[in-house]
């Protein structure tokens, strides 16, 4: 079964680039045609989707976020990446990474989240 | 694509039969999951393809643009918040969730 698992600094100062890093567990994140995800959820409010990685190199973002969004890969880790520049209180909220199975249509594996604030 | 689910939150007993109901701004065709999400937890797959069961207690309905969850005698797990999202296209999108609670 995968697991997918959060990482990266809870506080991060205004002006400065937010970076988080999704480990995957039980499976090649270089396998399948699989789609790897970035969302985030600020407290008591809804879901974001951010961007997401597919296998086969090509990465896809939120128009909301895209001029600050960057998602990478190091497969030799097995893990991917996110950052965001420029961060605003705006963007405190819980970060998800999410796997989509084949065809991207849904998000079936999700990492527990992590909290980052954006504060001074 | 804006989604939007009614009611926002829904007050239920155990044992009672529970409909929400997710509206796509377009047609959406059946690219419409639904997820269950529990506090300080991450979202959990319930349903895809607008009707196919990820989850056996749940039942989702409908296409193009209305679409529905029902849940069929809520048991005491099933007090959470649910959601609905399109992923037919980018940028995939969600609706605001339903949260529904014990009566």
């Amino acid at each position: 079964q995968v697991q997918l698992q959060e990482s990266g600094p809870g506080l991060v100062k205004p002006s400065q680039t937010l970076s988080l890093t999704c480990t995957v567990s039980g499976g090649s994140i270089n396998s399948g045609s699989y789609y790897w995800n970035w969302i985030r959820q600020p407290a008591g409010k809804g879901l974001e989707w951010i961007g997401r990685f597919y296998s086969i190199g090509s990465t896809s973002y939120n128009p909301s976020l895209e001029s600050r969004a960057t998602i990478s890969v190091d497969t030799s880790k097995n893990h991917f990446s996110l950052t965001l520049s420029s961060v605003t209180a705006a963007d405190t909220a819980v970060y998800y990474c999410a796997r989509s199975g084949d065809g991207g249509y849904d998000f079936d594996f999700w990492g527990q989240g992590t909290l980052v604030t954006v504060s001074s | 694509i804006q989604m939007t689910q009614s009611p926002s939150s829904l007050s239920a007993s155990v044992g009672d039969r529970v409909t929400i109901t997710c509206r796509a701004s377009q047609n959406i065709v059946n690219y419409l999951n639904w997820y269950q999400q529990k506090p300080g937890k991450a979202p959990k797959l319930l349903i895809l393809g607008a009707s196919s069961l990820h989850d056996g207690r749940f039942s989702g309905s409908g296409s193009g643009t209305d679409f529905a969850l029902t849940i069929s005698s809520l048991q005491p797990d099933d007090f959470a918040t649910y959601y609905c999202h399109q992923s037919l296209s980018m940028p995939h999108t969600f609706g605001l969730g339903t949260k529904l609670d014990i009566k």
